[in-house]
Formats: C-alpha cells, sequence, structure tokens
C-alpha cells in the first residue's frame, strides 16, 4: 500500500526547460526527503525537511530547489535541467528519522 | 564521509537457497543499520534494521552486526521467486540522524 504519494511517474523533456516534481505523504511523518537514483541504482540524498525546515542540503547544482508548504508536502523544482539530471528521484518521510519510507519515484529524462 | 560498499554485485540462487549478502560500512559509530529492497519501476521497502552488536531475527531474515569489523550481513532463509531483487544496505552516519548512505546494492534473482 502506497504511503507516499509521487506525481508525475515519468517526465520527458528538453535541456533547459524547467520541472517540478510533487511529494505527499499520509503518514503523519514529520521528516521528509528528497534522493536521487542514477542508472546503476545508486541513491544519494539530496535535501531533507523537518516540520517545513530544510535540515539537509547535500552538494546539489543550484538549479535544484526543494520546496515545502507543510510536513505532509514536498516539492523539488529544476530550472534548467542538464541531461546529467535524468534519474529517478524518490521522495521518502520519516517520523523523528526513523524508518525511511519511500515513494515509487518519478523517472525524468533530458533529451 | 560515510562510506557504504555491498557485495556481491549480483547472485542467483535456486529457489529454497538460504542467501547472504554482505555490507562493510566507514563509520564504527554510525546508528542504525537499515535493509531495504527494491524491485523494478518501485521505490525501496525497508526490510530490517539493526542498531546494537550482534544479530536480529525477523521471520525468514536474519541481519549480523559486528561494528568491530565494521559489517554488516542480511541473511535469507528458504528463498522464494518473489525475493528476487535489489536489496541495498543503508546506514545512519553519526554525522547526521536525518539522512541515509546508501550501497550501491546487490541484485538477487531467484530462479525455480
Amino acid at each position: 500500500e502506497t504511503a507516499v504519494f509521487q506525481t508525475p511517474n515519468y517526465h520527458v523533456t528538453q535541456v533547459g526547460n524547467e520541472v517540478s516534481f510533487n511529494c505527499k505523504q499520509t503518514l503523519g511523518h514529520d521528516t521528509m526527503y528528497w534522493y536521487k537514483q542514477d542508472s546503476k541504482k545508486l541513491l544519494k540524498i539530496m535535501f531533507s525537511y523537518n516540520n517545513k525546515q530544510l535540515i539537509v542540503n547535500e552538494t546539489v547544482p543550484r538549479r535544484f530547489s526543494p520546496q515545502s508548504s507543510d510536513k505532509a508536502h514536498l516539492n523539488l523544482r529544476i530550472k534548467s535541467v542538464e541531461p546529467e539530471d535524468s534519474a529517478v528521484y524518490l521522495c521518502a518521510s520519516s517520523l523523528q528519522g526513523l524508518g525511511q519510507y519511500f515513494g515509487p519515484g518519478t523517472r525524468l529524462t533530458v533529451l | 564521509q560515510e562510506k557504504v560498499q555491498q557485495s556481491p554485485e549480483s547472485l542467483i540462487v535456486p529457489e529454497g537457497a538460504m542467501v547472504s549478502l554482505n555490507c562493510s560500512f566507514s563509520d564504527s559509530a554510525s546508528q542504525s543499520i537499515w535493509w531495504y529492497q527494491q524491485h523494478p519501476g518501485k521505490g525501496p521497502k525497508a526490510l530490517i534494521s539493526i542498531f546494537s552488536n550482534g544479530n536480529k531475527k525477523e521471520g525468514r531474515l536474519t541481519v549480523y552486526l559486528n561494528r568491530a569489523s565494521l559489517h554488516v550481513s542480511l541473511h535469507i532463509k528458504d528463498s522464494q521467486p518473489s525475493d528476487s531483487a535489489v536489496y541495498l544496505c543503508a546506514v545512519n552516519p553519526s554525522s547526521s540522524f536525518s539522512k541515509l548512505v546508501f550501497g550501491q546494492g546487490t541484485s538477487l534473482s531467484v530462479v525455480p
């Protein structure tokens, strides 16, 4: 059963365009995350929010910006996408940092 | 910075076999260590976690942690074709409780 929802499932775009991904969790968790999974399946954290406050900001290009309206929603915007941004973007949530639950991911292809 | 390495990279076993997956990490003060299962096109699903040295059993899964040797292993008893997936080892680093550092995964195929 899915409790972390991501939209869209897939997105194909051209270099230089702007894209936005949405994530919502219905678990009542207080912390949400964005991870990037590359073609070799390696997952790397990008951002983490706790109660709408940014608490982890790994070294990612400035064209990536997270946005949180409340503790149940965390979106990701990418301004001017590059070919290396092609990946699966996974959203996760947890309660007080314990046991992260992942969404199904958004697959981005940049042509 | 925490580093997590998994072995083997891939594994093919017959149905009913015992499966052993390995993971080494770099920070002896790391917090919990997690094992996740990921089927194609799906997000990772948490299977089991361990914090203290020793072992922990849940159903067909047993995890062993040895902090002195910076090693954790996952054992799946009586493997089934539905266990075919990528298994990811993830560590809560001591530097930040709010993130997981993942290994590159082990791809498991259980053949009938």
